[in-house]
């Protein structure tokens, strides 16, 4: 059991919008620790996608984005896409726990 | 371009030290008050964090793992290595070995932008 809580699935249609949540505490996201979201593909090693709650790397589509409110963070894909077809994990630091990783969502293009 | 790679045996007895290195190219693990991080992913789950080195000698683990978790570099060989000791079947996992961001002259403690493409270690007898 996480201490950050993502949703096991979501879905969406190729265009459509999705958006993963990530439920922390007081002690990690609710304290103004940063988040951070991985894409992690079939067989391959996470990619960074979002760091710093709302930022993204170079490279990163700007259908990526993300954003942070009290306690709890999300990631929004537009325009869905085939090749975003993956596993997604949130990520921040606890105060107890110090890095912590969401449990992951697995985002299933229809 | 800076590229990780792990490195180290792949199946471990129950009771004994899993031990691997990762080997950074392309850049000076000394340089740029980057962390090096270490992480990992049973079959099928998630990904845990288990701990960080950084080149000012700081080092952070989880605490689930602290007890039995060593993670230093050798800027010499410019590498970061990882040490779990007492092992058991729970400790059967992919490993990978990763760079925190740094933009700005901000660094960001978890948030890895450059991965090895990670190990897998098996403990059984």
């Amino acid at each position: 059991q996480s201490v950050l809580t993502q949703p096991p699935s979501v879905s969406g249609a190729p265009g459509q919008r999705v958006t993963i949540s990530c439920t922390g505490s007081s002690s990690n996201i609710g304290a103004g620790y940063e988040v951070h979201w991985y894409q992690q593909l079939p067989g391959t090693a996470p990619k960074l996608l979002i760091y710093g709650s709302r930022n993204r790397p170079s490279g990163v589509p700007d259908r990526f984005s993300a954003s942070k409110s009290g306690t709890s963070a999300s990631l929004a894909i537009t325009g869905l896409q085939a090749e975003d077809e993956a596993d997604y994990y949130c990520q921040s630091f606890d105060t107890s726990l110090s890095g912590v990783f969401g449990g992951g969502t697995k985002l299933t293009v229809l | 371009q800076v590229q990780l790679q792990e490195s180290g045996p792949g199946l471990v007895e129950p009771s004994q030290t899993l031990s691997l290195t990762c080997t950074v190219s392309g850049g000076s693990i000394s340089s740029g008050g980057y962390y090096w991080s270490w992480i990992r992913q049973h079959p099928g789950k998630g990904l845990e964090w288990i701990g960080y080195t950084h080149n000012s000698g700081s080092t952070d683990n989880n605490p689930s793992l602290r007890s039995r978790v060593t993670i230093s570099a050798d800027t010499s060989k410019n590498h970061f290595s990882l040490k779990l000791s007492s092992v058991t079947a729970a400790d059967t996992a992919f490993y990978y070995c990763a760079r925190a961001y740094c933009s700005g002259g901000s660094c960001y403690r978890f948030a890895f932008d450059v991965w090895g493409q990670g190990t897998m270690v098996t403990v059984s007898s």
